[in-house]
């Protein structure tokens, strides 16, 4: 089955610690994003990347840290210096090449104490 | 000015009517344009694209795009509960390269 992975579905942290949230994509997409969702809210981009070994900043970057050293694994570190991370937090790829529908994972949910 | 904006709702229609989504966007040069469908607690799912003014059907469901007035709307028609949910409008501005996502609207079908 083709799509994307997103492990684990609940995380559980305490305040200080970094985490690492893993997206796999097995489509042969060219283009990974992460994403932030607080409840009733919007998605707020993160970063995204369009090709390996390159990544870009979206707009609410702070505190969090990606890494792009496949094609098909895109994993988000969600660092001690983000204030609020406690989200739900969704991964999406896309073909890339000028086509822009973005698919989804199933999501994490992060909770910090 | 919010870049994409949607009414939040929540837009309560009964089954069998016609629910009408709307979404304006603020970059004259946008050039697609993206719904998804989100249940609660889970991720959203691409359920119809648009990129050329007018009427796409799929299905029940109708996008519709106006250029010149920087809309784009959602019918979902013979509405049923199942179609309960909140939709995300997402617009790619023209020198963007990711989509700006709306904050989305709670729809609820009343069976």
């Amino acid at each position: 089955d083709g799509g994307i992975t997103q492990s684990p579905k609940y995380l559980f942290r305490k305040e200080g610690q970094n985490v690492t949230l893993s997206c796999e994509q097995n489509l042969n997409h060219d283009a990974m994003y992460w994403y932030r969702q607080d409840p009733g809210q919007g998605l707020r981009l993160i970063y995204y990347s369009q090709i390996v070994n390159d990544f870009q900043k979206g707009d609410i970057a702070e505190g969090y840290s990606v890494s792009r050293e496949k094609k098909e694994s895109f994993p988000l570190t969600v660092t001690s210096a983000q204030k609020n991370p406690t989200a739900f937090y969704l991964c999406a790829s896309s073909r890339g090449q000028g086509s822009y529908e973005q698919y989804f994972g199933p999501g994490t949910r992060l909770t910090v104490t | 000015q919010k870049e994409v904006e949607q009414n939040s709702g929540p837009l309560s229609v009964p089954e069998g009517a016609i629910a009408s989504l709307n979404c304006t966007y603020s970059d004259r040069g946008s050039q697609s344009f993206f719904w998804y469908r989100q249940y609660s607690g889970k991720s959203p799912e691409l359920i119809m694209f648009i990129y050329s003014n007018g009427d796409k059907e799929d299905g029940r469901f109708t996008a519709q795009l106006n250029k010149a007035s920087q809309y784009v709307s959602l019918l979902i028609r013979d509405s049923q509960p199942s179609d309960s949910a909140t939709y995300l409008c997402a617009v790619k501005a023209g020198s963007a390269r990711q989509l700006t996502f709306g904050s989305g609207t709670q729809l609820t079908v009343l069976p």
